[in-house]
């Protein structure tokens, strides 16, 4: 099935520096990508959704200045967590909608995740 | 406003024996519901997805029941093993649009020897 990669798989960063998260659909084109945090025992909370060649929506209460979002290709979008604070700290997960698979047309396949840790 | 509610929370199921996870939503509109699977620190899989042309769908000992209706779709999983512990989450989207995914809070799954 396609693949969606995500590094790294955890980083740790200090106070008020910011840091890249990199999402690769692996063997498909990918216009659409969506950017998800989830708190531990709690659901996937959609900050973003990340199209190809223009700016990303962001979800409400989400800030789309501390959450830099860019996808630059057709296979790659990035999310930099800007100026990051022990609050950012989470599971980071993107998504892409993939080919046509298992259920039909409209699949998304999940990353892996990354875990931010800011100390 | 949650999109999609999930029940339950969690749940203990004995090895061999029938895990249910129900989830319920408002949006007519929705056309495509995914489950997904969760193992901790790792990001959810597609594990089984229906469309409500179709009121079951069933892949090895996943089952899907589709009630159009009620608005309602469940997970089940048949001679659940301890390696089915994992977090579930059902979706729900509008396939024509298919731009946001909008997921049940989860029930984690605990299946005991």
């Amino acid at each position: 099935g396609a693949v969606v990669s995500q590094h790294p798989s955890w980083v740790i960063c200090k106070s008020g520096t910011s840091v890249k998260i990199e999402c690769r659909s692996l063997d498909f084109q990918a216009t659409t990508m969506f950017w998800y945090r989830q708190f531990p025992k709690q659901s996937l909370m959609l900050m973003a959704t990340s199209n190809e060649g223009s700016k990303a929506t962001y979800e409400q209460g989400v800030e789309k200045d501390k959450f830099l979002i860019n996808h630059a290709s057709l296979t790659l979008s990035t999310l930099t967590v800007t100026s990051a604070h022990p609050e950012d700290s989470s599971f980071y997960i993107c998504s892409a909608r993939g080919p046509p698979g298992q259920g039909g047309g409209n699949t998304i396949y999940f990353g892996e995740g990354s875990w931010l840790t800011v100390v | 406003q949650q999109q999609v509610k999930q029940s339950p929370q969690s749940l203990i199921v004995q090895k061999g024996g029938i895990s249910i996870i129900n989830c319920a939503y408002e949006n007519t509109a929705f056309d495509y519901f995914p489950w997904y699977q969760q193992f901790p620190g790792k990001g959810p899989a597609l594990l089984i997805a229906i469309r409500p042309d179709v009121s079951e769908k069933k892949e090895g000992r996943f089952t899907i029941s589709f009630n159009k209706s009620a608005k309602q779709f469940s997970l089940h999983i048949m001679d659940s093993q301890p390696g089915d512990s994992a977090t579930y989450f059902c979706a729900a989207s509008i396939d024509t649009t298919g731009n946001q995914f909008y997921f049940g809070t989860g029930t984690s799954l605990t299946v005991i020897p």
